[in-house]
């Protein structure tokens, strides 16, 4: 079965990084894209970036402008979210989501559990 | 960024009941449209995608429609294990934006 099986809680300082693991198992990992989705407490959920797993090329929200990175490594299986120069408001649970698709983000289909990252001095 | 507006924010229902929640899009989305489930604790659940697609393995009291700007979601009869709250999200354009989300709580 497809699982996305994500790392575990963090916390960092401000102005630190984090940097948080999705290993994939049940499916193909080069056929399908990755989204990674964050969720403040209380708050919507928030889309981050996608990639496109086969070569890596990516989609990402302006809003983290060069914080964010969004990386693979097709032979762990495994998608990388880091994020850099935290401040409190990145407190949240990161979240993985596999697509349906590969070419183009489409629909998110399995998600990882999440991983809380708290930053707080 | 598009922005995805949702309504209501909360409703109270009765299980059997049908519900309704809108989504609207302050441009076009084409039919870029997913629909999400989220339990407390937990990830989002794709309910719908293409606007209208079931995903598999979801029962089919849940039903999307709607193209353009205004989309909504259906619960055909309200089962115990509904009770959450539903997200839409734009998947059309970049960033990929979600509504605020409709609480659905037992009456």
């Amino acid at each position: 079965q497809v699982q996305l099986v994500q790392s575990g809680a963090e916390v960092r300082k401000p102005g630190a990084s984090v940097k948080v693991s999705c290993k994939t198992s049940g499916y193909s990992f080069s056929e399908h894209g990755i989204h990674w989705v964050r969720q403040a407490p209380g708050q919507r959920p928030e889309w981050m970036g996608w990639i496109k797993t086969d070569d890596g090329k990516t989609k990402q929200s302006e809003r983290f402008q060069d914080r964010l990175t969004i990386t693979r490594d097709t032979s762990a299986r495994t998608a990388y979210m880091e994020l850099s120069s935290l401040r409190s408001d990145d407190t949240a649970v990161y979240y993985c989501a596999r697509d349906g698709l590969l070419l183009h983000p489409y629909y998110p289909d399995y998600w990882g559990r999440g991983t809380l990252v708290t930053v707080s001095s | 960024d598009i922005q995805m507006t949702q309504s209501p924010s909360s409703l109270s229902a009765s299980v059997g009941d049908r519900v309704t929640i809108t989504c609207r899009a302050n441009e076009t989305v084409s039919s870029y449209l997913n629909w999400f489930q989220q339990r407390p604790g937990e990830a989002p659940k794709l309910l719908i995608y293409g606007a209208a697609h079931l995903q598999s393995e979801v029962p089919p009291r849940f039903r999307g429609s709607g193209a353009g700007t205004v989309f909504t979601l259906t619960i055909s009869s309200l089962q115990p294990e509904d009770f959450a709250v539903f997200y839409c999200q734009q998947i059309y354009d970049p960033p990929f934006t979600f509504g605020g989300g409709t609480k659905v709580e037992l009456k």
